[in-house]
Order: C-alpha cells, then structure tokens, then sequence
C-alpha cells in the first residue's frame, strides 16, 4: 500500500516570490508520482508526472518537482510565481505494478498575493 | 467528447435518497476511476474499471454505493439511502490503459449535498 503526505495545507506567498511545495511518500514498491493541480471550481488536472529517466521534471508553465529515491520526496517548486498560480496542489502516487489506481496527498493551497 | 464528463454536476438529495451520477470517459480510454473528495480533502479512490470488468473496489465505503460499466464506456455510481457523510464531490476519472503511467484525466466532478 502506498501513503503521501503533503505536510503544509496552506502556503501563502507573495508574488514573484519562490515558492517549494514539499510531498513524501510511503511505499514498500517502486512507484510513479504526480502533481495535479485543482483550480478553483474547476476539475483536477495534470501538472507534471516522473515515470523514470531524469529526476528532475519539468511543467510548461515554469513548475519543476525532483524525485529522491533515498528521502521518499517529490517537491514541486516554481523560482517566481505568479497570481494564476493561485490553486491547491496535490501530490499523488501510483504503483509501477499492479492496481492504476492513485493514492493522493490532502493538498497544499497555494494562495499568491499581489 | 474532448474531456470526462460528469453529470449532474450538483445534486442535492434528501438524507435516505438514492442518487446516481453518470461519467462519459473519454472516447478510447479503457480505464476507468471513480474518487470521492470531501470538503478540503484530497481525492479517496472508490473504484476502478477496466473496460466493463469491475477491478477493484476496495475503496467503496459501504454496501450502499454501487458503481457499474455494463458496455465498457459510460459508468454510472450509485448511492442507495444517502446520509449526510455522503455528502462529498464525486470525481470520475479515465486512462488509455494501465500501461506504464499513462495520464489519468478527471472531469469537474458531481457535487453531493445531502440535507
């Protein structure tokens, strides 16, 4: 069975300002990890995904998250962040064997002030 | 169609109401999820599809919720005698195949109140 804990439900940062949204995860087999992103009434979508390859992903709009084997970590961070960005993002895993089915974080709300 | 879509996309019900949501995958994708997310929660899976074949439903909270896929394409979850717990959005989700990671994409989900 797999766990992620997504240890800050709420970030609040300012523009142009850096920002790391931190994730760990739990699991006894290897696994692939995704961060989704939920905009205000609206439905989950896909920010970036690590399946194998380069640790280090990267998303069209300036996201990037690192997956460290040694420390369960998947991080996702943004050097200057914008008002859009405003949104909560979750963190989710998923074995590379077995069931599809994504085990998810609670959420981190990312709110950006002018 | 161009995404998952879910409907109705809010249904309000009175406590002991059955309800049924509907989900249209996207056209081709095999796979087939359905989440439940309570209010400032993150997704909890319910159940999962593989074409019509029920897979796992491990996640199903109770006897009174129901999911089926009899033709392999549109899914609907059933809720039989609804209680205020069961108040939650319900996500449906879908995926080509189960192979190596494919992207799994979710529609805006069904809004349950249940009073």
């Amino acid at each position: 069975a797999q766990s992620v804990t997504q240890l800050d439900s709420q970030v609040p940062v300012f523009e142009e300002a850096p920002v790391e949204l931190r994730c760990n995860y739990s699991s006894s087999v290897s696994v692939y990890l995704f961060w989704y992103v939920q905009y205000p009434n609206q439905g989950l979508q896909l920010l970036l995904k690590y399946l194998s390859g380069s640790t280090l992903v990267e998303s069209i709009n300036g996201f990037e998250a690192e997956f460290n084997k040694s420390q369960t970590s998947f991080h996702l961070r943004k050097p200057s962040v914008h008002i859009s960005d405003t949104a909560e993002y979750f963190c989710a895993v998923r074995s590379q064997g077995g069931s599809e089915k994504l085990v998810f974080g609670k959420g981190t709300k990312l709110t950006v002030n002018p | 169609g161009a995404g998952v879509s879910q409907s109705p996309r809010y249904k309000v019900a009175k406590r002991g109401q059955d309800v049924a949501l509907r989900c249209d995958p996207i056209s081709g994708h095999v796979s087939l999820f359905w989440y439940q997310q309570a209010l400032g929660q993150g997704p909890e899976f319910l159940t999962y599809f593989q074409n019509e074949a029920q897979l796992d439903k491990s996640g199903l909270p109770s006897d009174r919720f129901f999911a089926e896929r009899p033709e392999g394409s549109v899914s609907t979850l059933k809720i039989q005698r609804t209680q205020q717990e069961d108040s939650a959005v319900y996500l449906c989700a879908s995926s080509l195949s189960g192979l190596y990671g494919n992207t799994i994409y979710f529609g805006e989900g069904s809004w349950l109140t249940v009073v």
